[in-house]
């Protein structure tokens, strides 16, 4: 079974540039999250898409940050203009959505994000 | 107050020891409970779910108390594989199952030959 796919790998800008991420969660995951992990911390949750809908952003930065799930499957986490704080690893995971609250969370390998 | 605390670490133990992680998470709503270990420059992956009887896997025993909103992981006769970043990972406690997924800060385990 593919694994959930994240691109690119690494990316380095410069602040105040534009960056986008790619996230192909597994096939037929309903649920599909964006975690930005700061080195040293735990992942803290951006977005919450459950299908293409929204199921939580509250901690996402909606000045310079957005996302979105087009037809509920693949889904592109922007950030526009970066800031030196951005830098981090931005993680995508999915789970398959079925409603029950003890599922396990796939995650890709993430995008580690340098602002400079 | 944070929404899930962790032991800060970093935790340095020489192998075969016992080494237990404490969390504690604010939401006495929450519904579910897991452990996730993320090794250096890696995604987090599931350890193990955490059940209020208390579930074991190997070397590994999780304890969840509800009344004090308490979650714990014990490893016993720790391994150099072991080391990692420990996540404690609780979900639910909202309007919807669909409730957001909330990490904790983690603590990190190194084991010593």
């Amino acid at each position: 079974e593919a694994g959930v796919a994240q691109s690119p790998r690494y990316k380095i800008i410069e602040k105040r540039q534009s960056v986008a991420f790619w996230c192909n969660p597994i096939s037929g995951h309903a649920t599909l999250y964006w975690y930005q992990q700061i080195l040293g911390q735990g992942p803290k949750l951006l977005i919450q898409f459950q299908n293409n809908g929204v199921v939580d952003d509250s901690q996402l930065p909606k000045d310079r940050f957005s996302a979105e799930r087009l037809k509920g499957v693949d889904s592109t986490l922007k950030i526009q203009p970066a800031k030196l704080e951005d830098s981090a690893v931005y993680l995508c995971a999915s789970s398959p959505g079925q409603g029950w609250t003890n599922e396990k969370l796939f995650f890709g390998s993430g995008t580690q994000l340098s602002v400079l | 107050r944070k929404e899930v605390e962790q032991d800060p670490g970093p935790f340095n133990v020489p192998e075969g020891a016992t080494v237990a992680f404490n969390c504690t998470y604010s939401n006495s709503a929450s519904q579910s409970f897991f452990w996730y270990r993320q090794d250096c420059r890696k995604e987090p992956k599931l350890l193990m779910s955490v059940y209020s009887s208390g579930n074991e896997d190997g070397r590994f025993t999780a304890q969840l108390n509800r009344a004090s909103q308490y979650i714990s992981l014990l490893i016993r006769d720790s391994k150099l594989s072991d080391s990692a970043t420990y996540l404690c990972v609780v979900n639910g406690g909202g309007k919807t199952s669909y409730d957001k997924v909330i990490f904790g800060p983690g603590t990190s385990l190194s084991v010593i030959p």
